[in-house]
């Protein structure tokens, strides 16, 4: 069963940093392309992040709210993924989501794109305030 | 702000039957890309519904099904049930937009009367 359970969350003043962790089990981590997603107070939900396997690479690519001051990175010897979140802002305060993201194919093999979130953890609360 | 347009809410009573829509435009749903739609209720993890436009991940019932047309998709839901109220978002990408675009909709909350 795969698992996904986020850590790390917590009170932070605007301009600090915090850094969150995904513990990943139930699945072959090291292949696995990974996400990070989260959902503002009475918002929907917004991705922030991605990080391809590294067989693919280990590219990353972000968000434009966030780019430049979160980084995503994986430790494939843990089974960890994780998010480091530097210059927070009022308004990065949210629940964040760990995802997988695997491909899907059509009936003629053709992967389907985007690729869809398939499995989310519970999430880990963010607040930024002063 | 998303680009894909969902509406904020639909409702319908027990049995009906409710379509939840998502429009986009010649950048996204309309250049071809994929729509996955996903169920969330508050407090716990979302959860995959939809992918690939119409395909239903294994344990997602018959009731739940999606389209695609044009700019637009669709998820529609049959026979609705009590623990079918929830937020429902699509997600999809969007090529006008520099940089890797992954999105999705607002969100639409269903209430079951």
């Amino acid at each position: 069963e795969v698992q996904l359970v986020e850590s790390g969350g917590g009170l932070v003043k605007p301009g600090g940093s915090l850094g969150l962790s995904c513990a990943a089990s139930g699945f072959t981590f090291t292949n696995a392309r990974m996400s990070w997603v989260r959902q503002a107070p009475g918002k929907g939900l917004e991705w922030v992040g991605r990080i391809e396997s590294k067989t693919d690479g280990g590219t990353t690519d972000y968000a434009a709210p966030v780019k430049g001051r979160f980084t995503i990175s994986r430790d494939d010897s843990q089974n960890t993924l994780y998010l480091q979140m530097n210059s927070l802002k009022t308004e990065d305060t949210a629940v964040y989501y760990c995802t997988t993201v695997n491909d899907y194919y059509d009936r003629n093999g053709n992967y389907y794109y985007p690729q869809p979130f398939d499995y989310w953890g519970q999430g880990t609360l963010v607040t930024v305030s002063p | 702000q998303s680009v894909l347009t969902q509406p904020p809410s639909v409702s319908g009573a027990p049995g009906q039957n409710v379509t939840i829509s998502c429009t986009g435009s010649s950048s996204d749903i309309g250049a071809g890309y994929d729509v996955h739609w996903y169920q969330h209720l508050p407090g716990t993890a979302p959860k995959l519904l939809i992918f690939g436009n119409t395909d239903r991940p294994s344990g997602v019932p018959d009731r739940f099904s999606g389209s695609k047309s044009g700019t637009s998709a669709s998820l529609a839901i049959t026979g609705l049930q009590v623990e079918d109220e929830a937020d429902y978002y699509c997600q999809s990408y969007d090529n006008s937009l520099s940089g890797f675009n992954w999105m999705f909709g607002g969100g639409t909350k269903l209430t079951v009367l």
